[in-house]
């Protein structure tokens, strides 16, 4: 069975560009979240989507966004890219919204130069 | 709000030797806690789920305890390898209406041969 899958795995993009990153959850999972991860501030929630709906979100500003297609895959888009939006995103699904147990992808390495 | 220390930050222990890592979290209202380890530069392997209506679980030299009441957690490693170096992080959930995890910062492993 495979696990989640998050592409690409590395990104190198400039000030003021947007980026896309893409998220494949476990096969029959319905739930996916995106986390930042920073050396600083350490694993933060950016968002959480069930059945196509952003259920809960966290506390970063409107430029990153995220949406969740029929097939459970999720995509997360951060615009206007600013040098601290550089960290490790990792992208999450479980089998339902609330459902125990959560399982992680490799993660997307964003830098922004 | 939720907040979630683990304790110590570093630990540096011989091959062989048992060890304790500990997790706090300040709302003993919780839906489950998880133990996760990351190696450096990947993503979050899932070592184990406690649910609130648990006290401890178990996997292979592994040993996850929690205590709601006073809100903490502790993960238990006999016989450390020098394969279990890495970050391990322990991350509470709210309550079943949301996937959010709250992380800890992390304490970072190193088994020495």
């Amino acid at each position: 069975k495979a696990g989640v899958t998050q592409t690409p795995r590395y990104l190198i993009k400039t000030r003021g560009q947007q980026v896309t990153l893409s998220c494949s959850p476990i096969s029959g999972h319905r739930s996916v979240s995106w986390y930042q991860q920073t050396p600083g501030q350490g694993l933060q929630f950016l968002f959480e989507y069930f059945s196509e709906t952003q259920r809960n979100k966290g506390n970063f500003p409107g430029r990153f966004s995220g949406r969740q297609f029929s097939n459970s895959r999720s995509e997360m888009n951060v615009s206007t890219l600013e040098l601290g939006d550089s960290a490790l995103y990792l992208c999450a699904s479980s089998l339902a919204q609330g459902f125990a147990e959560a399982f992680f992808g490799q993660g997307t390495r964003l830098t922004v130069v | 709000k939720q907040e979630v220390t683990q304790i110590p930050a570093a630990l540096s222990v011989p091959e062989g030797e048992n060890l304790v890592l500990n997790c706090s979290f300040t709302d003993s209202a919780i839906y489950n806690l998880q133990w996760f380890r990351q190696d450096p530069g990947k993503g979050l392997t899932s070592l184990l789920l406690i649910q609130s209506s648990q006290r401890e679980q178990t996997s292979g030299r592994l040993n996850a305890s929690l205590d709601k009441s006073s809100g903490r957690s502790t993960l238990y490693i006999a016989a450390s390898q020098p394969g279990d170096s890495a970050t391990y992080l322990c991350a509470v959930m709210r309550s079943s209406n949301t996937g959010k995890l709250i992380f800890g910062q992390g304490t970072t492993l190193q088994v020495k041969p």
